[in-house]
């Protein structure tokens, strides 16, 4: 069965960067981009971007360009989102999730981790 | 782009309950549907506007046609209160709506 596991909470301090890991199993992990959206507290879903897995191509929401660097590492179905210059507005939870293919799922998130949540405090 | 959706709607049990999403020229994409309870991950329940994962009941369907998708729960339960999300792409980019919160009463 597909599985999306995401690293533990993070607390860390303004100005700093943060590094959130994502290890996929149950499927092929280099078939199916993965996407990183991030959920403040008591707020909505806000999508912050997402990687090819198979390639290493990345497209990032504007709102995060020059801050977030999102990558993989295929031989251990591993991806990463690292966000840098934080503010005590990433305080968040960030989720990682698959892409579905088109046929099955419509290019949906059908797949989605566990969460891991970054608080940013100095 | 943007999605706008109700911040909240109120069902009794049993009874239908309608979320809407609004977007410029919505009813040309695909709209999906996430259903997220407190303290959890996101669920898909309705991709490519009208289709139910596997294990999602029945009674979750979905339209989308001109500048508005809905998700309908028919029968709704205690058990589908929950904060609903719809979601569609832009070029490449995915973009959520504001987030519905559905209390059933």
């Amino acid at each position: 069965q597909v599985q999306l596991v995401q690293s533990g909470a993070e607390v860390t301090k303004p100005g700093a960067s943060v590094k959130v890991s994502c290890k996929a199993s149950g499927y092929t992990f280099t078939g199916y981009y993965m996407h990183w959206v991030r959920q403040a507290p008591g707020q909505g879903l806000e999508w912050m971007g997402r990687i090819n897995p198979n390639r290493g191509g990345t497209n990032y929401a504007q709102k995060f360009q020059g801050r977030v660097t999102m990558t993989r590492d295929t031989s251990i179905s591993t991806a990463y989102m690292e966000l840098s210059s934080l503010i005590s507005d990433d305080t968040a939870v960030y989720y990682c999730a698959r892409e579905g293919d088109s046929s099955s799922s419509g290019r949906a998130l059908d797949y989605w981790g566990q969460g891991t949540l970054v608080t940013v405090s100095s | 782009y943007e999605l706008t959706q109700p911040p909240s709607v109120s069902v009794s049990p049993g009874q239908t309950a309608s979320i809407t999403c609004s977007g410029d020229k919505l009813g040309d994409k695909y709209v999906c549907w996430y259903q997220q309870k407190p303290g959890q991950s996101p669920v898909l329940v309705i991709y490519q506007d009208t289709k139910r994962p596997s294990g999602i009941p029945e009674r979750f369907s979905g339209s989308n046609s001109g500048n508005t998708a809905t998700l309908t729960i028919s029968g709704t339960q205690a058990m589908d209160e929950a904060d609903y999300y719809c979601q569609a792409w832009d070029s490449s980019n995915v973009v959520f709506g504001g987030g519905t919160k559905l209390t059933v009463l």
